[in-house]
């Protein structure tokens, strides 16, 4: 079944700098993949998604990038702010299954 | 409803006796997720409904898990003869129509005395 690593499980970086968070996966016919951030004590949220179509997609200071070769896809946070700090989840899913399998987590912390 | 709901918000049990779990997925959602997350630990499958199709419950750790989806809506999970390694907080979620954005509710944490 698909499998889903992340790296790295914690993260610390200086406020204004940029994070980057790491996923591979293992199942070649993923073609969803979202990325949830969840604060202490909340639920997931989702903060940004790219599908297997699209190589790069933006938000504000958050993008994430896919290379389906290599079945790797990254989240890069820019500027970051206190506010960030969190547990970031990357998950894949697949047209037909549709059974999202999350990777273990990053926790980020964004030292003022 | 606005979100995904779930109840309760916290259970504790004694070992040994059966809990049930519900969640009220949003409104029109085909799919929905059971998830598992312990303490500081990631999100671990537990099953998956979608429509009017056979459950994925391939995520279940024995056999004292089950769930069942009442008319493509309101979901139970039942863990049955609680043990103490089932503590933890159990998350569902719901998406429209699988491989889309999944809405999570708030969870129930399971702790089992």
């Amino acid at each position: 079944g698909e499998n889903v690593e992340q790296h790295p499980s914690t993260l610390s970086v200086q406020e204004g700098d940029s994070a980057v968070i790491k996923c591979t996966y293992s199942d070649s016919a993923s073609n969803y993949f979202p990325w949830y951030k969840q604060e202490l004590g909340k639920r997931p949220q989702l903060i940004i998604d790219i599908r297997s179509n699209v190589g790069e997609k933006k938000d504000q200071r958050i993008a994430v990038t896919l290379n389906k070769t290599a079945k790797h896809f990254s989240l890069h946070i820019t500027e970051t702010q206190p506010e960030d700090s969190a547990v970031y989840f990357c998950a894949a899913s697949t047209s037909g299954t549709y059974k999202y399998i999350f990777g273990t987590g990053t926790r980020l912390k964004v030292l003022a | 409803g606005a979100g995904v709901s779930q109840s309760p918000s916290n259970k504790v049990t004694e070992k040994g006796k059966d809990v049930e779990l519900r969640c009220d997925p949003i409104s029109g959602h085909t799919a929905l997720y059971w998830y598992r997350q312990s303490l500081g630990q990631g999100l671990e499958f537990l099953i998956y409904f979608q429509g009017n199709s056979a459950p994925d419950k391939s995520g279940l750790p024995s056999d004292r898990f089950s769930a069942e989806r009442t008319g493509g809506s309101v979901s139970t999970l039942t863990i049955q003869r609680t043990q103490q390694e089932d503590s933890a907080v159990y998350l569902c979620a719901s998406s429209s129509d699988g491989n889309t954005e999944a809405f999570f509710g708030q969870g129930t944490r399971l702790t089992v005395v």
